[in-house]
């Protein structure tokens, strides 16, 4: 248990499907994170929230959309994927601020098949 | 641009050994580290972490080293045993980076019974 839950953990889609990845975080943290981790690649930071504002959009395509509606929930809506958005998604959260260290806790993922 | 890298993709070792895991980075002006383990179908897992003004830190069977002077950064596995099989990742932040992490490449630990 890592205080960070993603569902679902796994999911095929179609290149013209709408699904929608959820996260919810349990440890009362004020940022949250979406990140992409392909095969034999570092793991790449995709949207930051902080406070639920989005800080960070590092250069995602349109078809992903991120959502924050609090602090604790963070979704990745997806629409009109390509086979190589075929990934595993980890959401992650911490705290953040004066004294934090900023270690980031993921949750277990969501592996992601576009077919 | 700044980036973390790791030096050996796949490291394998006996049960019982002591296990290094290695990490360069470029950022001369990262102020924290931290290493992760992923085992197969799971998400990274917080290990240990180390600021930049200490040179060790220990904890339980594990020690991160920071050598600011070349820029290189070390987890030590003691008697590694076959649940510490998984891929290690280290990650920097920026002195100004906020909450921004870059992550390395990772390296792969096999434990051989």
């Amino acid at each position: 248990e890592t205080g960070v839950t993603q569902t679902p953990r796994h999911l095929v889609m179609g290149m013209t499907n709408k699904k929608s990845l959820k996260c919810e975080q349990h440890l009362g943290h004020n940022a949250m994170y979406w990140y992409k981790q392909s095969a034999k690649k570092p793991l790449e930071l995709m949207f930051v929230y902080n406070f639920k504002e989005q800080t960070e959009n590092n250069s995602v395509p349109s078809r992903f959309s991120p959502e924050c509606p609090n602090s604790s929930h963070l979704f990745l809506h997806l629409h009109t994927l390509q086979p190589e958005d075929s990934a595993l998604y980890l959401c992650a959260s911490s705290q953040v601020g004066q004294g934090s260290g900023n270690t980031i806790y993921f949750g277990e993922g969501s592996w992601l098949t576009v077919v | 641009g700044e980036s973390v890298g790791l030096h050996l993709p796949t490291l394998s070792v006996q049960e019982g050994d002591n296990s290094i895991i290695n990490c360069a980075y470029s950022n001369s002006a990262s102020d924290y580290f931290i290493w992760y383990k992923q085992e197969s179908g799971k998400g990274p897992q917080f290990i240990i972490d180390i600021r930049s003004n200490m040179d060790k830190r220990q904890g339980q069977r594990v020690t991160v080293l920071l050598n600011k002077t070349v820029k290189h950064l070390s987890l030590q596995i003691a008697a590694t045993q076959p649940g510490d099989s998984a891929v290690y990742f280290c990650a920097e932040r920026g002195e100004n980076a906020g909450n921004m992490l870059t992550f390395g490449g990772g390296t792969r630990l096999m434990v051989k019974p």
